[in-house]
């Protein structure tokens, strides 16, 4: 089935040490999100990309990062992680032109 | 800027009851709208959607009416089960990107 693939589901990182997360969609749409999810909180966007065109959130910190490759593939870099970076981090899709937007199951990060 | 308001919850109910979810927004134009459905440890599912005034989503049993003059889409359902405990959330698409803006969930948890 098409879908948005996250790896890995949960990640534990050390405080300071950059991690990396992976998405990867098999549905060739043009834009893909990343969202931060803090416990029993909203969604927060943190950058899209449209086709290749990055675009950040204004209040999104330096710290995060992310690449786009290809149509299919996008990562999410934190390059020295703190505690309060500790979530559940969202990986989606949408076409240019459509309304749906999908997501995949997510990557838990604890950071210790 | 666009805001989307939920009922507050947490929301407990006995298998079969009636369900409404209260959800109204703010935005500029004519945004589409959307809730999403999140099991314990999972990303979010598309549950339902309208894109214009006056349409209804439906999917499992779950409705949602896109009010343009009271800017609502109130998530309804007639019997609901054990197994529709989850946080729903409530959110629009603007015009700009395909930025989804939340509401801040409904936890909902039915008792057998």
């Amino acid at each position: 089935d098409a879908m948005v693939i996250q790896n890995p589901r949960y990640q534990v990182t050390q405080f300071g040490k950059p991690v990396t997360l992976s998405c990867s969609q098999t549905l060739n749409h043009n834009v893909m999100y990343w969202y931060q999810q803090k416990s029993s909180q909203a969604p927060k966007l943190l950058f899209h990309y449209y086709d290749k065109d990055f675009n950040n959130e204004a209040d999104t910190p330096d710290n995060f990062q992310s690449r786009r490759p290809n149509t299919s593939f996008c990562f999410l870099d934190i390059r020295s992680p703190g505690l309060g970076d500790a979530a559940m981090y969202l990986c989606a899709t949408s076409l240019k032109a459509g309304t749906g937007t999908f997501f995949g199951q997510g990557t838990r990060l604890t950071v210790v | 800027g666009d805001s989307v308001t939920q009922m507050e919850g947490p929301v407990t109910l006995s298998e079969e009851a009636f369900l409404t979810i209260n959800c109204t927004y703010t935005a500029t134009g004519y945004p589409s709208l959307f809730w999403y459905v999140q099991y314990p440890g999972e990303g979010l599912q598309l549950l339902l959607k309208a894109t214009k005034a006056d349409d209804k989503g439906s999917n499992k049993g779950f409705e949602a009416t896109y009010r343009k003059e009271t800017t609502s889409f109130h998530l309804e359902k007639g019997s609901v089960q054990v197994s529709d405990s989850a946080v729903y959330f409530c959110a629009l698409k603007g015009t700009s990107y395909g930025k989804l803006t939340f509401g801040q969930g409904t936890i909902l948890t039915v008792h057998p």
